[in-house]
């Protein structure tokens, strides 16, 4: 069974400081997606990676592709309350059209 | 552009009672499609994908079923609601094919609970 492990699961932060997400498998992806979600709403598309190795950046998110396209990373550069919320990270099984999502990291940005 | 609908938003049920959730996509076609579960600030958990009309996958035994009448439309069903069926469901939607580019977009999502 694939499995992508996220880490952390909880962060609570202050506005300003910087932070990283990680999203970890011992499966191979064909590509990887991170998406942010809100309460009730559907998970929104913030970028795709494709490459192995492959950094791409979104303003103040960074988000990197290990280079087995094994795992993946998402930084964030000084926080803001907007960036609240549950991110998730999902790898698109290789031969396959399965996703399979991670286990959440829920962030909160404190004022 | 395309779009993604659900309906309904919010659903309360009772225990054994039927269950139809609807999923449509607009402005393109010969989508994948895909219906996940979601628990309380969790991640999501596949129930079923497909990749053409009457053409279903299930990733998970349980009492849920789903179907694909038309190209642009997916249902998820079931004949007998269990309390452990409460939850969020998400349809997305990825282009037809393989490519590693194909990205996944979901719906507005349906909160469902059996009471």
């Amino acid at each position: 069974t694939q499995l992508l492990e996220q880490s952390p699961q909880f962060l609570s932060i202050q506005e300003g400081e910087n932070l990283t997400v990680y999203c970890n498998s011992s499966s191979v992806f064909s590509s990887l997606q991170w998406y942010r979600q809100e309460p009730g709403e559907g998970p929104v598309l913030l970028v795709t990676v494709v490459t192995g190795g492959e950094v791409k950046k979104l303003k103040r998110l960074t988000f990197q592709f290990g280079d087995a396209r094994k795992d993946s990373s998402l930084h964030i550069t000084a926080a803001q309350p907007g960036d609240t919320g549950l991110y998730l990270c999902a790898g698109l099984t290789s031969g396959t059209y399965k996703y399979i999502f991670g286990t959440g990291t829920r962030l909160k940005v404190l004022a | 552009s395309q779009t993604i609908h659900q309906w309904p938003a919010t659903l309360v049920q009772p225990v054994g009672s039927p269950l139809s959730l609807e999923c449509t996509v607009e402005g393109t076609s010969n989508p994948n499609l895909y219906w996940y579960r979601q628990a309380a600030g969790r991640g999501l958990q596949l129930l079923f994908y497909s990749v053409g009309i009457g053409q279903i996958s299930s990733e998970v035994p349980q009492n849920l079923s789903a179907s694909r009448p038309q190209d642009r439309q997916f249902i998820l069903s079931s004949k007998k609601l269990l309390l452990s069926d409460s939850g969020f469901y998400l349809c997305a939607w990825s282009s037809g094919g393989r490519f590693a580019y194909n990205e996944q977009f979901f719906g507005p999502g349906t909160r469902l609970t059996v009471l």
